[in-house]
């Protein structure tokens, strides 16, 4: 069963904290990916790795940086947290198709509301 | 700017009625359109999806209309039950990277 998960559920951190967020995945996938979601904005790009130390940046990079050494784990973090920052982060993974189309499916982990007080 | 707009935000719909839910988008570079559905306390998981090439997709009570000229997309769920309850994203793909709609929660009363 394909399985993707985030270390915390609840996470509550003082402003100006460094906050880190992992993710995990068993499917041996390529690509993975960091969102944030918010009400009325749906979810949100952040970063996408397509491989091992490889990161792009999505829509909203601004605050967050990523760290993927290793293909099953993707880190998402906040150098010194915002209250702006308070959202629903979720991650992603989706296997690579050969022949040059990265695979569509993406399979999300539970979340992880982040509160920044 | 969201390249994806959802609407409506919110929908009740009673049992046995039909729900639909209309995406509209720009970016003519989009070649994939999924939907997912989302529960409380879950991450959203893909419920069908459908590529540019063609109008219809049918899963179940879950069909996908594709309008590739008005570049929109609805997803109707026929006869709604309590267990459709949920939030709803359509989304658009270009090379594996997505942009999502807001969002349209569904409330199925008894």
């Amino acid at each position: 069963d394909v399985k993707v998960t985030q270390s915390s559920r609840y996470l509550v951190k003082r402003t100006g904290e460094k906050v880190f967020l992992e993710c995990v995945q068993d499917m041996d996938h390529e690509n993975m990916f960091w969102y944030r979601q918010d009400p009325g904005l749906g979810l949100r790009l952040i970063y996408f790795s397509y491989d091992v130390k490889m990161k792009e940046k999505g829509d909203i990079p601004e605050g967050y940086s990523v760290s993927r050494e290793k293909k099953e784990r993707f880190s998402l973090i906040l150098e010194s947290a915002s209250t702006n920052q308070t959202s629903m982060y979720l991650c992603a993974s989706s296997p690579y198709i050969p022949g040059g189309s990265p695979s569509y499916e993406q399979y999300f982990g539970p979340g992880t509301r982040l509160t920044v007080t | 700017q969201q390249q994806v707009k959802q609407s409506p935000q919110s929908l009740i719909v009673q049992k046995g009625g039909i729900s639909i839910i209309n995406c509209a988008y720009e970016n003519t570079a989009f070649d994939y359109f999924p939907w997912y559905q989302q529960f409380p306390g879950k991450g959203p998981a893909l419920l069908i999806a459908i590529r540019p090439d063609v109008s219809e997709k049918k899963e179940g009570r879950f069909t996908i209309s594709f309008n590739k000229s008005a570049k929109q997309f609805s997803l109707h769920i026929m006869d709604s039950q309590p267990g459709d309850s949920a939030t709803y994203f359509c989304a658009a793909n270009s090379w594996g990277k997505f942009q999502f709609g807001a969002g349209t929660q569904v409330v199925v009363t008894p």
